[in-house]
């Protein structure tokens, strides 16, 4: 069975351009979960998605944002890029999302200059 | 707020010895807790996982100890080899569709 799938796995952009990140759950995964790794604050979560609705969402700006389509794969935007954006970020999923394992993706390298 | 810490940022542990990773987490509300590896250049890998309903459970070299009085996890992996070198993290949930993870223990294996 493959696993979470993200592209791109690097992206560099400059400050103010937008970006989006793409996500492919595993299949038969209905849940999908962005995370946001960085050094400094280490793995905070962004939101969730389950059946095209976002349940939970983080402690994030609102130029953070995600959506899912109906076969589940799920795209997070971030707009108006700081230096501060710079991260790994994570995409994983599950059957539900409700305590059970999330499996994650190897992630986006966003890179911001 | 919630959070979720391990008591030690870095452990070094001879191969074959057991290693024992430790976490403390705050939400008495978390019903979930989970153990993640993540190895350089990779996504974090599920290890293993537990209910609060339960205080041990074990998987393939490795044990999971929950102690709720107190709000402690931790992890142990028996005969640590090469291949355990990573960093751990620990994750709670208190069914809210997220997780919450603490900062990382990094474990290196000496030879």
């Amino acid at each position: 069975k493959a696993g979470v799938t993200q592209t791109p796995r690097y992206l560099i952009k400059t400050r103010g351009q937008q970006v989006t990140l793409s996500c492919s759950p595993i299949s038969g995964h209905r849940s999908v979960s962005w995370y946001q790794q960085t050094p400094g604050q280490g793995l905070q979560f962004l939101f969730e998605y389950f059946s095209e609705t976002q349940r939970n969402k983080g402690n994030f700006p609102g130029r953070f944002s995600g959506r899912q389509f109906s076969n589940s794969r799920s795209e997070m935007n971030v707009s108006t890029l700081e230096l501060g954006d710079s991260a790994l970020y994570l995409c994983a999923s599950s059957v539900d999302g409700s305590n059970q394992p999330q499996h994650f993706g190897d992630g986006t390298r966003l890179s911001i200059l | 707020g919630e959070s979720v810490g391990l008591h030690l940022p870095t452990l070094s542990v001879q191969e074959g010895d057991n290693s024992i990773i430790n976490c403390a987490y705050s939400n008495s509300a978390s019903d979930y807790f989970i153990w993640y590896k993540q190895e350089s250049g990779k996504g974090p890998q599920f290890i293993i996982d537990i209910r609060s309903n339960m205080d041990k459970r074990q998987g393939q070299r490795v044990t999971v100890l929950l102690n709720k009085t107190v709000k402690h996890l931790s992890l142990q992996i028996a005969a640590t080899q090469p291949g355990d070198s990573a960093v751990y993290f620990c994750a709670e949930s208190p069914n809210d569709y997220k997780l919450s993870f603490g900062a990382g223990t990094t474990v290196t294996v000496r030879a």
